[in-house]
């Protein structure tokens, strides 16, 4: 079967650097998508990933390793808004997403 | 409008009741979906439009139809509503099927009693 795992909920602090992992195990790759969602909104993209290696966007990195079906996100200088449920998808052969049930990530001051 | 509009924002039903979610884009995105997010599950497609004038069926399409007649417009329509059917839906688009980011519209909210 197709599966999405990542942690249920994450604690950091203000500033710090958090990371959140993904592993999956899906029908085929088409590459892996992490999105934010604050509650009660709706998703927006963050990142994608079709080759292994890190990808960097301003505060927000993104790492993928196919062979090992592993991803995650990396946070740096995390602020209060970044209080937030993080959903990783992976992209399967039939070019449908496999989202995870999202991390939920909690900043404290 | 500007990117993805849905309506309702919310809406309680009884059950047996039939009911059409709208979404309409103005990006022109040929591709577009329907999911629903249930709480500790991840999201999970409904339907899916690759085109205008095609449809086909995601992971959990039972109890729920949808049309697409242009490219702006992808109604999702609950034939006879059930209280599984509580949940919330998101209507999302993308330029293409595939590796492309999907814009997703702000939600509805559906209560069936």
């Amino acid at each position: 079967g197709q599966n999405i795992d990542q942690p249920t909920e994450m604690t950091a602090t203000e500033g710090a650097i958090v990371q959140i992992n993904c592993t999956y195990q899906t029908s085929g790759f088409n590459g892996l998508f992490w999105y934010q969602q604050h509650a009660g909104e709706a998703p927006t993209f963050l990142s994608y990933n079709v080759l292994d290696g890190l990808e960097e966007k301003g505060r927000f990195s993104s790492f993928l390793s196919r062979s090992k079906g592993y991803s995650y996100l990396l946070l740096k200088e995390l602020q209060m808004k970044d209080s937030a449920s993080y959903l990783c998808a992976n992209m399967d052969s039939n070019y449908q997403l496999i989202w995870g049930a999202g991390t939920k990530l909690i900043i404290k001051p | 409008i500007a990117g993805i509009t849905q309506a309702p924002t919310s809406q309680i039903l009884a059950a047996g009741r039939r009911m059409t979610l709208r979404c309409t884009q103005d990006m022109r995105h040929n591709a577009m979906y329907w999911y629903r997010q249930d709480l500790g599950l991840g999201l999970r497609l409904i339907h899916y439009s690759n085109t205008a004038g095609t449809t086909g069926k995601g992971e959990v399409p039972d109890g729920y139809s949808v049309s697409r007649a242009n490219t702006d417009d992808f109604p999702l329509t609950l034939a006879s509503a059930v209280p599984s059917q509580t949940s919330v839906y998101f209507c999302a688009s993308s330029e293409n099927r595939g590796g492309n980011e999907q814009f997703f519209g702000p939600g509805t909210r559906l209560t069936v009693l």
